[in-house]
Parts: structure tokens; C-alpha cells; sequence
């Protein structure tokens, strides 16, 4: 299977912790995202990478997030000082940056800040 | 602000029939619209697109319609299957100011569908 990866697929930490996600894209694809989903609502854009560019960054990803795509390949997204409210599925999607192709997601890392 | 809005929560069909989710947005600059289905504890799955200058596409069973007078799309499902039970998300695209597209998409909250055997 050669979609989107990313690991932890869950992960439990207490309040003021670090964590940090990965994520593995499909392997021709030079575009990545990453996306947050709370319960009861759809994913909401968080952060692009063009290669190894960050292009975009939303207003909701605050100081203490980070993201990185180092090679152009995988990124890791780092939640710094965690705090219950970050609580949420991240959700990694890449796509090439040809004309009308389509974001293909990963199955997401589940947090749960105690 | 709420660019794309799904106003169903849910929706419940008898399998066989024909299932209707609808989908509202605002920003017109929004060039591609799209539909994931989404199961628990998995990452969205893509299911079909429409790009602004068409109003409709077919896929099997799946059919999107796009009103864009309107902003509104819907996704058509027929015949609706027990399988198809899911939370579907209707997603559009943004462009920039000069029209290139980077890919960022914008979601609405999803309808559960559940289709009953």
C-alpha cells in the first residue's frame, strides 16, 4: 500500500507536554497538508508545504506548533506546552501540484490531552 | 465564518433508494469542489470532484451537481447501499488573487448517512 502514512495513530499526554507526528506522503507527491478535526465538525487547514517550502500557515496553528518538511518528503508536526483544547484528530494529505488532482489523506494521529 | 456549510447532520435512507446529501457555500473563488467519505477512526477517502466550470459529473453510482448561481452542490448516491453508511464531507478548493490554485481546502461539517438494509 503506498498512501498517505502516519504515526502515532493515537497518542495520550498530559497538559504541557511536547508531542510530535509524522507523516509520510504518497511518494510523487510534492504537496502536503496538514489538517485539524474536533468532534462534530470537518477537517480545518492548518498548514501547506510545496516540497520543502511551508507556504501557508493558518491563524489556528499558534506559537506553540510547528511543522517541518525537511527533505521535501515526510513533515512532522510538534505540539509544544499541550493543552486539553488541542485535543483532536491531525490529518496529513498530499497531492501533486499537477492541475486537478485530488488530496488523498492519511488515516490521521488521534490526540488526547489529559 | 462558515465558507462552506453542510445543514444536515444526517440523513437516513432505505437501502436502494436514492440518497441526497446537499452542500452550501459562499466564496467564489473557490475552483474545485470535492466529496470525502470519512468512517470512524480513518482518514477522509476522496470520492469525486467538479470543477467550477462544469455543473455535473458522474462516477458509478456517485453524481455531483453544481448550481454555482446558486453556491450550492449536491452529491447523489443511487442505488444506496448498507456500505455507503458513513459521514460524508463536501470540501472546496481555494485559488489565490491570481487565480493558481495551491490546494488548500475548506470543509463543511458532514451529514451522516445511514443507510438502512
Amino acid at each position: 500500500d503506498t498512501g498517505v502514512s502516519q504515526d502515532p495513530r493515537h497518542k495520550i499526554t498530559k497538559r504541557g507536554q511536547n508531542v510530535t507526528f509524522r507523516c509520510d506522503p504518497i511518494s510523487e507527491h510534492n504537496r502536503l497538508y496538514w489538517y485539524r478535526q474536533t468532534l462534530g465538525q470537518g477537517p480545518e487547514f492548518l498548514t501547506y508545504f510545496q516540497n520543502e517550502a511551508q507556504l501557508e500557515k493558518s491563524r489556528l496553528l499558534s506559537d506553540r506548533f510547528s511543522a517541518e518538511r525537511p527533505k521535501g518528503s515526510f513533515s512532522t508536526l510538534e505540539i509544544q506546552r499541550t493543552e486539553q483544547g488541542d485535543s483532536a484528530m491531525y490529518l496529513c494529505a498530499s497531492q501533486t501540484s499537477m492541475a486537478g488532482q485530488t488530496q488523498y489523506f492519511g488515516p490521521g494521529t488521534r490526540l488526547l490531552v489529559l | 465564518d462558515q465558507q462552506v456549510k453542510q445543514n444536515s447532520p444526517s440523513l437516513s435512507v432505505q437501502e436502494g433508494r436514492i440518497s441526497i446529501l446537499n452542500c452550501d457555500y459562499t466564496n467564489s473563488m473557490f475552483d474545485y469542489f470535492l466529496w470525502y467519505k470519512k468512517y470512524p477512526a480513518e482518514g477522509p477517502t476522496f470520492l469525486i470532484s467538479i470543477s467550477s466550470i462544469k455543473d455535473k459529473n458522474e462516477d458509478g453510482r456517485f453524481t455531483v451537481f453544481l448550481n454555482k448561481s446558486a453556491k450550492h452542490l449536491s452529491l447523489h448516491i443511487v442505488p444506496s447501499q448498507p456500505g455507503d453508511s458513513a459521514v460524508y464531507f463536501c470540501a472546496a478548493r481555494h485559488t489565490n488573487a491570481g487565480g493558481t490554485s495551491y490546494g488548500k481546502l475548506t470543509f463543511g461539517q458532514g451529514t451522516i448517512l445511514t443507510v438502512h438494509p
